[in-house]
C-alpha cells in the first residue's frame, strides 16, 4: 500500500539544539499532519498542512515548533531549541482529500537529554 | 469540543475468545470514525472506517457498527488471536469541522494470552 517515509527513525539530541524531522509522504496526497506519541500513549495531533498552509495547530504546536514543505521536497517539523519534554514519537501522516484515510508513517523517535 | 472516549485502557483476554473495544464520541458534525491498530514500534494502521448510521463494516474478523443514535463505535471480534495483540486507537474526523484532524482516544491495549 502507499507509504510515508521518515528521516530519521531516531534522533538524540542535547535540550536546546535544534532538530528536523523530515517527511516524505504518499505522492498524490494534499494533506499533511504531525502526531505526538509518547511511549505507548494517545495519539496527539500537532498541526496539520495543505495547499503550503498551517491549517490547524494544537496547544502542543509551541512557538518553538514550525513545519514547511518546500516545493517537491519533505514535509518537514522543525524544534528549535528543543526540549525535554518534547522527547516522544513524532509521527507524520497523508492523506489526499478531506475525508481520505489517513496514511501514517513508521515514526521519528526523538530523544533530548 | 469534538472528543473520543475509549473507556478501557487494558484488556487481556485468552486465545479464542471474543472481544468488544468501547468507543463513543462527541461532535456537532457528521462523524467518520475509525479504528487504527498499532503493533509494537510501528506506525498506526487503519483496521475500519464508517461514517453510514447503522452498517456493519468488517475487516480481517473485526467488525464495527457506527450508531449516532448512541454516538458509539464499538470494536469487535469473534475470537481474538495472539497477533491481534497490539495497541488500538477509535478515532473521530468531524467532517465539516474545523482543520479535517483525525481526533484519537486514549488508545485501548489488547493483550491475548495463549
Amino acid at each position: 500500500g502507499p507509504k510515508v517515509l521518515q528521516i530519521p527513525s531516531h534522533q538524540i539530541i542535547d535540550m536546546g539544539q535544534m532538530v528536523t524531522l523530515n517527511c516524505d509522504p504518499v505522492s498524490n496526497h494534499l494533506y499533511f499532519y504531525w502526531y505526538k506519541q509518547i511511549l505507548g500513549q494517545q495519539m496527539e495531533f500537532l498541526v496539520n498542512f495543505y495547499n503550503g498552509k498551517v491549517m490547524e495547530k494544537s496547544k502542543l504546536f509551541k512557538d518553538q515548533f514550525s513545519v514547511e514543505r518546500p516545493d517537491g521536497s519533505y514535509f518537514t517539523l522543525k524544534i528549535q531549541p528543543t526540549a525535554l519534554e518534547d522527547s516522544a514519537v513524532y509521527f507524520c501522516a497523508s492523506k489526499t482529500t478531506n475525508t481520505g484515510q489517513l496514511y501514517f508513517g513508521e515514526g521519528s523517535k526523538l530523544t533530548v537529554l | 469540543g469534538d472528543s473520543v472516549t475509549q473507556t478501557e485502557g487494558l484488556v487481556t483476554l485468552t486465545k479464542g475468545l471474543p472481544v468488544m473495544l468501547n468507543c463513543t464520541y462527541q461532535t456537532t458534525y457528521s462523524p467518520f470514525l475509525f479504528w487504527y491498530v498499532q503493533h509494537l514500534n510501528e506506525a498506526p494502521k487503519l483496521l475500519l472506517k464508517s461514517s453510514t448510521d447503522n452498517k456493519r463494516t468488517e475487516h480481517q474478523g473485526f467488525y464495527a457498527t457506527l450508531h449516532k443514535s448512541s454516538s458509539s463505535f464499538h470494536l469487535q471480534k469473534s475470537s481474538v488471536q495472539l497477533s491481534d495483540s497490539a495497541l488500538y486507537f477509535c478515532a473521530l474526523s468531524p467532517y465539516g469541522g474545523s482543520g479535517n484532524k483525525l481526533i484519537f482516544g486514549t488508545g485501548t491495549l489488547l493483550s491475548v494470552k495463549p
